[in-house]
């Protein structure tokens, strides 16, 4: 079963704009972690958050954390046609074991 | 530096046949987690292993078996295929201490 949920399932953008994707879970976790997917292929590490963070900065990309109501935004600024993937929140709750969510599918229009 | 690599890209397969998947992690990385992704749904984690030992394991049935050699490089075999075991099937290593994990393009297996 799914750790938790990404919201929402489907985003589509004008290049330039921004987006923004939330992910909700249910356990206690040691960090949380975002992923992008491009066409059913293997997994991207993008950016990398530990539970005693509230924020982080990679680039383009803001994370934010709030444990107390067990959510994560990923926000892309200035979007790129290139940015078109499907984007995953994963828990690890120790032992990089990762519980992935069902993603959100980001199309970026150019 | 090679990244983390997986073997074969795709496979066909028919029900009740068996099937082994391969690994390569990345150059320093100790531990390799395998996961089953559904058309459409997130990764599910199937089991990791570690110095050779499966150190921790998803909800998934006996079937699905490893192994990781000396080197680190690991194999996934599933047994008595099934049509619901069609997936793209991801690898993924990284070191213990440390938490990032690094994916391999995945092998694409179909049961028919």
């Amino acid at each position: 079963s799914q750790q938790g949920e990404e919201d929402p399932q489907a985003l589509s953008i004008q290049e330039g704009e921004n987006a923004t994707m939330n992910c909700s879970y249910k356990t206690s976790i040691n960090n949380l972690q975002w992923y992008r997917q491009n066409s059913g292929r293997g997994l991207v590490h993008l950016i990398l958050i530990r539970s005693n963070e509230r924020e982080k900065h990679s680039g383009r990309l803001r994370v934010t954390l709030d444990t107390s109501k067990k959510s994560s935004s990923l926000l892309i600024t200035a979007s790129r046609a290139a940015d078109t993937a499907s984007y995953f929140c994963a828990t690890d709750a120790g032992g990089n074991k990762l519980v992935f969510g069902a993603g959100t599918i980001l199309r970026v229009k150019s | 530096d090679a990244g983390v690599t997986q073997s074969p890209t795709h496979l066909i397969k028919t029900r009740g046949q068996q099937v082994t998947l391969r690994c390569s992690p990345k150059s320093g990385h100790d531990t390799v987690s395998w996961y089953q992704q559904a058309l459409g749904q997130g990764p599910q984690f199937i089991f990791q292993y570690y110095e050779e030992e499966e150190r921790q394991r998803g909800n998934f049935p006996d079937r699905f078996s490893g192994h990781q050699f000396p080197n680190y490089s690991s194999e996934l075999n599933v047994n008595a295929l099934l049509l619901g075991d069609s997936a793209l099937y991801l690898c993924a290593s990284s070191r213990l201490a440390l938490n990032e994990q690094f994916f391999g393009p995945g092998t694409r297996l179909t049961v028919l």
